[in-house]
């Protein structure tokens, strides 16, 4: 059972390339999310789809966009990648985010560095 | 606005010995409460969760304590071990009646070593 798998696990990009995060899930969760994280700063969330279809903006959404292709799959993509967007990015799904059982799996993480 | 407040940032403590690490949030509309526990290269895993209508949650070596009036709660680990050694993140979630986005929302980590 992988559980949340991201891809890449590593990636450079120069300031203005673009790039897509890629994340899916395999527990038939409804809810997916995307963190970065940076020291000090905690789990920050920049997007999340709390269902399949929609999709809405956390608290760090600019410079980034996002799709929910369909109930497993949530992308994360950098259209003009900068400096401040040097960090981990964390994919995590649950299975819903109001019902009785709300833990977060996570994925391993994507370490982004925009040179 | 950080709505959940963190500390201490690091923490080094001898094996055997207690780790606290505490969380202080001002959204009184939360109404769960995880920790998170992360090892380097690794997402955060859940390690123990409380909700507000009990006061201490304990799983193992592992305690929450809960303070709902001072808006405050702790993470525990009693005889603490080498293999605990990780970062550590509390989270907070509103209450459905909140008519909020019922996201988490974490706090800044805690590094915890543990020296054998």
């Amino acid at each position: 059972n992988a559980g949340v798998t991201q891809t890449p696990k590593f990636q450079v990009l120069k300031t203005g390339q673009s790039m897509t995060l890629q994340c899916a899930q395999d527990m038939n969760h409804n809810s997916m999310y995307w963190y970065r994280q940076d020291p000090g700063m905690g789990l920050r969330l920049i997007y999340y789809s709390a269902s399949e279809g929609t999709t809405d903006k956390g608290e760090v959404p600019n410079g980034y966009n996002v799709s929910r292709l369909n109930k497993r799959e949530f992308s994360l993509r950098l259209e003009s990648a900068a400096p401040s967007q040097t960090s981990v990015y964390f994919c995590a799904s649950s299975r819903n985010p109001g019902g009785g059982n709300t833990e977060a799996f996570f994925g391993q993480g994507t370490r982004l560095t925009v040179v | 606005q950080q709505q959940v407040k963190q500390s201490p940032q690091s923490l080094i403590v001898q094996k055997g010995g207690i780790s606290i690490i505490n969380c202080a949030y001002e959204n009184t509309a939360f109404d769960y409460f995880p920790w998170y526990q992360q090892f380097p290269g690794k997402g955060p895993a859940l390690l123990i969760a409380i909700r507000p209508d009990v006061s201490e949650k304990k799983e193992g070596r592992f305690t929450i304590s809960f303070n709902k009036s001072a808006k405050q709660f702790s993470l525990h680990i009693m005889d603490s071990q080498p293999g605990d050694s990780a970062t550590y993140f509390c989270a907070a979630r509103p209450a459905i009646s909140s008519g909020s986005a019922r996201q988490l929302t974490f706090g800044s980590g805690t590094q915890l070593t543990v020296l054998p």
